[in-house]
């Protein structure tokens, strides 16, 4: 079964960083482009970053880019996400999907910033 | 924030039909594909229609998709309670070199 799970939410104050994980199962994640896409309390889904199958191009939005780190390691098919700087509109579900197409989610990881 | 806009919201009685529109523009509906997902309550969205007008296998017929020029269009034949989700269009952009995401619409 093709499988995303993400982990290493939680809250931290502003300023502050977390490294959120996504691991893939069912699929050969070398082969993919993967995507982070996030969601705010009670609002729409926004994309956050797309990283090639070899992680050698990254994408970025506006609004993480110089804040926010992708990476990839395909030999033990994860995906990671370092979240430095955060401000309190980064509070959100983070989720990680496959391809730009999204045709794979997980479940998501919940991220809190407040003081 | 969201460059694509979809009516907030739309609405029928089981057994109709609905239509869910989403604009865009040249920089990402007019030059990329679009897709749509839907999102239950609670719940990771997923994906329903790829490539402008195609199913994934295990989606129902009553979910058509259409698009033309810089907007495309989502119908639902059929509604079902289950159906009750939000729903969002997404293409690529060529001018921010990413993922653009309709507003949203619920469907009631």
């Amino acid at each position: 079964e093709v499988q995303l799970v993400e982990s290493g939410g939680g809250s931290v104050q502003p300023g502050g960083s977390l490294r959120l994980s996504c691991a893939a199962s069912g699929f050969t994640f070398s082969n993919y482009e993967m995507t982070w896409v996030r969601q705010a309390p009670g609002k729409g889904l926004e994309w956050v970053v797309y990283i090639s199958s070899s992680g050698s191009t990254k994408y970025y939005a506006e609004s993480v880019r110089g804040r926010f780190t992708i990476s990839r390691d395909n030999a033990k098919n994860s995906l990671a996400l370092q979240l430095d700087s955060l401000r309190g509109e980064d509070t959100a579900v983070y989720y990680c999907a496959r391809r730009l197409e999204l045709d794979v989610w997980g479940k998501g990881t919940t991220v809190t910033v407040s003081s | 924030q969201s460059v694509l806009t979809q009516p907030p919201s739309v609405s029928a009685a089981p057994g109709q039909k609905v239509a869910i529109s989403c604009s865009g523009s040249s920089s990402n509906i007019g030059r990329s594909a679009v897709s749509w997902y839907q999102q239950l309550p609670g719940t990771a969205p997923k994906r329903l229609i790829y490539d402008n007008t195609q199913r994934p296998s295990g989606i129902p017929d009553r979910f058509s998709a259409s698009k033309s020029g810089t907007s495309a269009t989502l119908g639902i034949t059929g509604l079902q309670s289950g159906d009750e989700a939000d729903y969002y269009c997404a293409a690529w952009d060529t001018s921010l070199s990413g993922i653009v995401f309709g507003t949203g619409t619920k469907v009631t």
